[in-house]
């Protein structure tokens, strides 16, 4: 168990619909990164926020967004959703943006499938 | 010059054999390459890392080596078992800038019993 907690695991909609997904993370990491990993595909990055505050990012689609809050959780917003964005959608943590806060620490992920 | 190339893409290897799992980049500022392995369903876990400054790294069956003037790293699984089998991915980043890793496209190992 990473200490990253992601919610729903499952998530099944209808094209042109809006999802939240949401993330905890560990407890003392300031760093949140959402990823995007389609079917036996490699991990596409979307965005990265850091103590609530934008800091890169990725290959995010425009209708996709995100916050974290001052409580350090995130959610990322998809909406309307097409067939292609059916995928697994990882959080992951760390301490800092660098340094000594290297390691990313991924959750469980959550699956969406649009239908 | 971000990429992260990894072959092979997929790799099956009989119990007990040696699994090399190889990684080029191009970015000479990179300075932290992490192996991350990946069950199905799960989210990927940090295996093992490595920073330029040693030319090897070994965490009971898994090593990593690394070649700075090639600008090439490897993961090596000796004795490898069926609870391996799992996907693996490179990476690499710049630790004194933002983090932002760059992911190799991953192998999925099979390892046959």
């Amino acid at each position: 168990d990473s200490g990253v907690t992601q919610t729903p695991k499952h998530l099944i909609t209808a094209t042109g619909q809006r999802v939240t997904l949401r993330c905890s993370p560990r407890s003392g990491d300031l760093s949140v990164y959402w990823y995007q990993q389609s079917l036996d595909q490699g991990l596409q990055f979307l965005i990265q926020y850091y103590n609530g505050e934008e800091r890169a990012k990725g290959n995010i689609l425009e209708r996709f967004s995100a916050q974290q809050f001052p409580d350090l959780h995130s959610e990322l917003n998809l909406s309307s959703l097409e067939l292609g964005d059916s995928a697994l959608y990882f959080c992951a943590s760390s301490v800092g943006l660098g340094g000594d806060g290297y390691e990313q620490y991924f959750g469980p992920g959550t699956r969406l499938t649009v239908t | 010059q971000q990429q992260v190339k990894q072959s092979p893409q997929s790799l099956i290897v009989q119990k007990g054999g040696i699994s090399i799992i190889n990684c080029a980049y191009e970015n000479t500022a990179f300075d932290y390459f992490p192996w991350y392995q990946q069950f199905p369903g799960k989210g990927p876990a940090l295996l093992i890392a490595i920073r330029p400054d040693v030319s090897e790294k070994k965490e009971g069956r898994f090593t990593i080596s690394f070649n700075k003037s090639a600008k090439q790293f490897s993961l090596h699984i000796m004795d490898s078992q069926p609870g391996d089998s799992a996907t693996y991915f490179c990476a690499a980043t710049v630790l004194s800038s933002n983090y932002q890793l760059i992911w190799g496209a991953g192998t999925k190992l099979i390892i046959k019993p």
